[in-house]
């Protein structure tokens, strides 16, 4: 079974349009993140929510916007896509809160948007 | 504040040669310090890791000591295979703050 999943894998769209990704996971943590990837291989987090909850909320446009209906799942939204934000989009999770110490976190394998 | 700074890349080596994947750190306090890898195509997955000073982490051969003294994790392995290569990331976290740090990534290519 996988422990962390997102849809879609890829994402090919066209500048301004909206989208989504999803993401699910089956490990009963409770803490769930979202990282971007640029084509460097940079890992930048962007949010992160516990229990629903969002705890970190690093400096991203206001055109990202994660949604968590429940602790097992963190959707993100995208308004008005731009070209920079082609990247892969990594959903993680950890058992404990963002930055707990010892939690290990897993990742989902990604979604790579590309923004035409 | 805390970060996270690892040895420039791409590296690449050939098969059963050593391996080492330099990682320093700066932070207060007693992080914990991860190194995660990413194969090809793939998201990141923990390899190993250390919570207190002076831990060893070790995992497929893989090993990384805590050196507070020296604020350094460094990645090694004594004989890499062509399946080792992928990018390798050293990361922090505080059990406060809410905050965890990745490195920039190591790219590693191992050829036969």
């Amino acid at each position: 079974d996988t422990a962390v999943s997102q849809t879609p894998k890829y994402l090919v769209t066209q500048m301004g349009n909206d989208k989504s990704i999803k993401c699910e996971q089956n490990l009963g943590h409770d803490t769930m993140y979202w990282y971007k990837q640029d084509s460097k291989k940079f890992l930048k987090i962007m949010f992160s929510y516990n229990n629903k909850e969002l705890i970190i909320n690093e400096t991203v446009p206001n055109r990202f916007s994660p949604k968590s209906p429940d602790k097992a799942h963190l959707n993100l939204h995208i308004n008005s896509l731009e070209l920079g934000d082609s990247a892969v989009y990594f959903c993680a999770s950890s058992l404990g809160l963002a930055g707990g110490g010892t939690d290990t976190q897993y990742f989902g394998p990604g979604t790579r948007l590309t923004v035409l | 504040g805390d970060s996270v700074t690892q040895m420039e890349g791409p590296v690449t080596l050939s098969e059963e040669a050593f391996l080492t994947i330099n990682c320093t750190y700066t932070a207060t306090g007693y992080p914990s310090l991860f190194w995660y890898v990413q194969y090809p195509g793939e998201g990141l997955q923990l390899l190993l890791k250390a919570t207190k000073a002076d831990d060893k982490g070790s995992n497929k051969g893989f090993e990384a000591t805590y050196r507070k003294e020296t604020t350094s994790f460094h990645l090694e392995k004594g004989s890499v295979q062509v399946s080792d290569s992928a990018v390798y990331f050293c990361a922090l976290s505080q059990a406060t703050g809410n905050q965890f740090y990745f490195g920039t990534g190591t790219s590693l290519t191992v050829i036969p």
